[in-house]
Order: structure tokens, then C-alpha cells, then sequence
């Protein structure tokens, strides 16, 4: 199937840091999600993207939906401990009605 | 608040048993999904239903299959368990409709010995 490069696989970062992490593909998508699973649980989506070039937040997260379409990005403002698990990107292909594709995940760990 | 609940959080099961994990939406969502997560190999689709009776496989179907007699209720069926069947199993549902997000279980962490 289709495949989302997600980057980078794993962040050591220090509490109030910034934090940045990407997803890329080779084919177009038309929508874009961002998903955060927190350790023993299912993920939970943060933010959904709908148009290129589109810009959203849900408070210190802030994802774009790249102009071509093939990419997409999320930052992470002053991070804190609560900030830690998996953060997941996924696309909607733009064609046929075909399910969501995942990225692998980035694990974040935030050092206090 | 859509809930998607799955029956079991962890299971242990012997080779070659028959499991079945179960997995129940309450908010009416068309679509069901069923994935496992390995470290290092993230979500991987198993089988995936849009409707009633419908199913599809997904990127990994084999030595799986699965049910859904009702609308609200999907199950995966592992016909023969094996040990390389030992993962983290995430049931998840959606609206039809392209660009819904998905809402997801808690997952079930099974073990096969």
C-alpha cells in the first residue's frame, strides 16, 4: 500500500523546548491528520487538515498541510512532560475510497 | 463523546487456539477498522469494513479474518494463533465520508505462547 515517511523516528527533548516533526509521500493527499497516543492507549486525534496550505492550532500544536500536498508538519510549542507517547501522522489519498495511510510515528520522550 | 471499546486490554492465548477480539462502537459510525502496532512498524491495517456484512483486507490480512453481523460491532478472529500474532490490536471507527477522522480503542494487547 501507500506509505507516509514520518520523521524522525524518535526525539529526546528538554522540557519547554520546541518541537518539530514531519511527514512526507511520494503521491498526493487530501487530507491530513495528526494523531498522539499516549502509552497503553489508542491515539487520539489533535488536528485535522483539509486544504494545501492550510495552517491550524489546538493550543501549543500547530500542523500545516504542505502546498503540494505531499507533506505535511507538526510543531510542538514549550513542550512538557504530559507531552510524551507517539505522535502519528496520516493521510487521505486523493484517490479512491480507500482507508487513512499511517506514518510509523514519532516517539517524543521530554527530559524535566 | 464517540466511544470505540474493545472487550479485552490484554489476553494470553496458546498456539494454535482460535481468539476473538471484539470490538463495539456506540455513536452509529459507518466504517470499522482493525490494525496491529509492532515498535518500529507503526499502524498496519488488517481488515477494514464500511458497511454491514461488507469487508475488506487490508495490507496484512493473512491468518486473520473478521465479522460484522451489526453495525456497531466488529470482530477479529484469529484462526490459529501464533506467536507472531503477539501485538498491540487497535479497533477503530469512522462516519462515511472521506476526511473523517478516526476514533480509536484502547487497544488489546495480545500474547501468544
Amino acid at each position: 500500500g501507500q506509505q507516509l515517511n514520518q520523521s524522525p523516528q524518535s526525539m529526546f527533548i528538554q522540557e519547554g523546548e520546541d518541537v518539530s516533526m514531519n511527514c512526507t509521500s511520494s503521491s498526493i493527499f487530501n487530507t491530513w491528520l495528526w494523531y498522539k497516543q499516549d502509552p497503553g492507549e489508542g491515539p487520539v486525534l489533535l488536528i485535522a487538515l483539509y486544504k494545501a496550505g492550510e495552517l491550524t492550532s489546538n493550543g501549543r500544536l500547530t500542523a500545516q498541510f504542505g502546498i503540494t500536498r505531499k507533506d505535511s508538519f507538526l510543531n510542538i510549542s514549550a513542550s512538557i512532560p504530559s507531552d510524551v507517547g507517539i505522535y502519528f501522522c496520516a493521510g487521505l489519498p486523493s484517490s479512491g475510497n480507500t482507508p487513512l495511510v499511517f506514518g510509523k510515528g514519532t516517539r517524543l520522550s521530554v527530559i524535566a | 463523546d464517540v466511544k470505540v471499546t474493545q472487550s479485552s486490554r490484554y489476553l494470553v492465548k496458546r498456539t494454535g487456539e482460535k481468539v476473538f477480539l471484539e470490538c463495539v462502537q456506540d455513536m452509529d459510525h459507518e466504517n470499522m477498522f482493525w490494525y496491529r502496532q509492532d515498535p518500529g512498524l507503526g499502524l498496519r491495517l488488517i481488515y477494514f469494513s464500511y458497511d454491514v456484512k461488507m469487508k475488506e483486507k487490508g495490507d496484512i490480512p493473512e491468518g486473520y479474518s473478521v465479522s460484522r453481523e451489526k453495525k456497531e460491532r466488529f470482530s477479529l478472529i484469529l484462526e490459529s494463533a501464533s506467536t507472531n500474532q503477539t501485538s498491540m490490536y487497535l479497533c477503530a471507527s469512522s462516519l462515511r465520508g472521506r476526511g473523517f477522522g478516526y476514533t480509536f480503542g484502547s487497544g488489546t494487547r495480545l500474547t501468544v505462547v
